[in-house]
């Protein structure tokens, strides 16, 4: 079992591109989770989806921001335009849908915005 | 929404035992507790979850207040590697795991 595969583990990019981060869950679970973490605010949860559906993105920060799952195997979390204030550590998490289970965390990709 | 209370950090001694406490006072029938935690540049990581009776697990101890309004992480034997943000969390129904500052565990050699 590989984990929770995060790419890239690190992305500079200037401010204004697109930038897209990806995560491939683990097999079977059918929950995914984005977080962001910052040293002001922590960690936050951005985004989850259930069965590749997405049930909350009341914490995507603005419009700039949007997640995708096409299937149960691969999400994107993407930020067009990209500004200096974005630049945090993202996770990707991924769980069997039960709260008896835990959350498995991916490595995390590192954004830096200049 | 249901929430904990955890010293912002604490200290121990290599090969000692440590005790992390939380508080929750306002859990629900429904809630369990979960515990991650955040080593130095790295994700979260999962360590121990239960709902009414005390846990062991290879990485840690749960113990459980009977009214469970509180709870506590047992380290059995802190070593270099165990120091990191530990988070209590309570996980209900289908709400997702959200995480609060947690405690900053240090420890010396």
């Amino acid at each position: 079992d590989a984990g929770v595969i995060q790419s890239p583990r690190h992305e500079v990019t200037e401010m204004g591109q697109e930038v897209t981060l990806r995560c491939k869950p683990i097999s079977g679970h059918n929950s995914l989770f984005w977080y962001r973490q910052t040293m002001m605010r922590g960690l936050e949860l951005l985004i989850y989806f259930n069965n590749n559906v997405p049930i909350d993105d009341s914490g995507m920060p603005e419009d700039r921001f949007s997640a995708k799952m096409p299937n149960a195997s691969f999400s994107t979390l993407k930020i067009q335009p990209s500004e200096p204030r974005d630049s945090a550590v993202y996770f990707c998490a991924s769980s069997k849908a039960r709260v008896q289970y835990g959350y498995t965390f991916g490595s995390g990709t590192r954004l830096t915005v200049v | 929404d249901a929430k904990t209370t955890q010293p912002n950090s604490m200290e121990s001694n290599e090969e000692e035992p440590v005790h992390l406490p939380c508080n929750h006072s306002t859990i629900s029938g429904t809630d369990y507790i979960h515990w991650y935690r955040q080593l130095p540049s790295q994700g979260p990581e999962y360590v121990i979850h239960g709902l009414t009776s005390n846990v062991n697990n290879r990485m840690a101890s749960l113990a459980i207040a009977e009214d469970r309004k509180s709870s506590t992480l047992i380290l059995h034997r802190a070593t270099l590697r165990d120091a990191a943000v530990y988070y209590c969390i309570l996980l209900s129904g289908n709400t997702p795991l959200v995480f609060g500052k947690g405690t900053r565990l240090s420890v010396i050699a």
